[in-house]
């Protein structure tokens, strides 16, 4: 799976958007990027995921560049609550591939002020 | 998506002894996933739990440490053996979602004093 980037901290306001960025410069065709996030002292939460064309869902937009070697997580009016940090995730198959295994890193520590 | 209920949530142990995990699926998974979570660290992949075979470890990691269960479709353990305090961590169990990605139990904290 490719290695990914992100920085290791962020602030954002509450109500503004938060833009989290992710660089993937080795991914492969087949590599899907995705998105997860961790709450202080639960478990992972899947946010999105997407191939090469942007998503969008009840929680985040998720922007690929064309080239697909960098990416952004948009979460539109940031609340208290998204306090978390956030990983971007490269893996190889859609969701329909059975077997594979996400590989974390560091992560982006997303604090949201009041 | 699954819904997973991890036990203990959380345990204080005595170096030397082991603990147990449990992690109880609500429905069918080929595939259970054990990380685990060092203070202040990212998650690392321990192994890999397959139903009916032996499970599948990463670097760094072997079975007589973290031995692994899998009886059926829905449930998993993983032993944490003669712990000492390098082992506290958080250990969680994920499988993978039926339309979306993975999910994770809330995890185990463990403590070894």
């Amino acid at each position: 799976d490719a290695k990914t980037t992100q920085p290791p901290s962020m602030d954002c306001a509450e109500g503004r958007a938060a833009n989290l960025p992710c660089n993937h410069s080795t991914i492969s065709g087949n590599e899907y990027v995705y998105w997860y996030r961790q709450i202080h002292s639960q478990g992972p939460q899947y946010i999105i995921h997407g191939l090469k064309n942007n998503e969008t869902n009840e929680m985040a937009s998720l922007i690929i560049t064309e080239d697909r070697k960098s990416s952004t997580l948009i979460l539109p009016h940031a609340t208290l609550r998204d306090t978390a940090v956030y990983y971007c995730i490269v893996r190889a198959g859609g969701v329909e591939t059975s077997g594979s295994r996400l590989t974390f890193g560091e992560g982006t520590q997303l604090t949201v002020n009041p | 998506s699954a819904v997973i209920s991890q036990k203990p949530s959380r345990d204080i142990c005595q170096r030397g002894t082991s603990l147990t995990i449990q992690c109880q699926v609500d429905s069918q998974v080929t595939m259970m996933f054990w990380y685990r979570q060092q203070p202040g660290q990212s998650l690392t992949l321990i192994a890999t739990a397959n139903q009916g075979s032996e499970a599948t470890y990463e670097s760094g990691f072997v079975i007589d440490k973290f031995p692994i269960s899998r009886p059926n479709l829905t449930f998993s353990t993983l032993t944490v053996s003669n712990m000492s305090p390098e082992d506290s961590s958080i250990y969680l169990c994920s499988v993978k979602g039926t339309n979306y990605g993975y999910t994770f139990g809330s995890g185990t904290r463990l403590t070894v004093v």
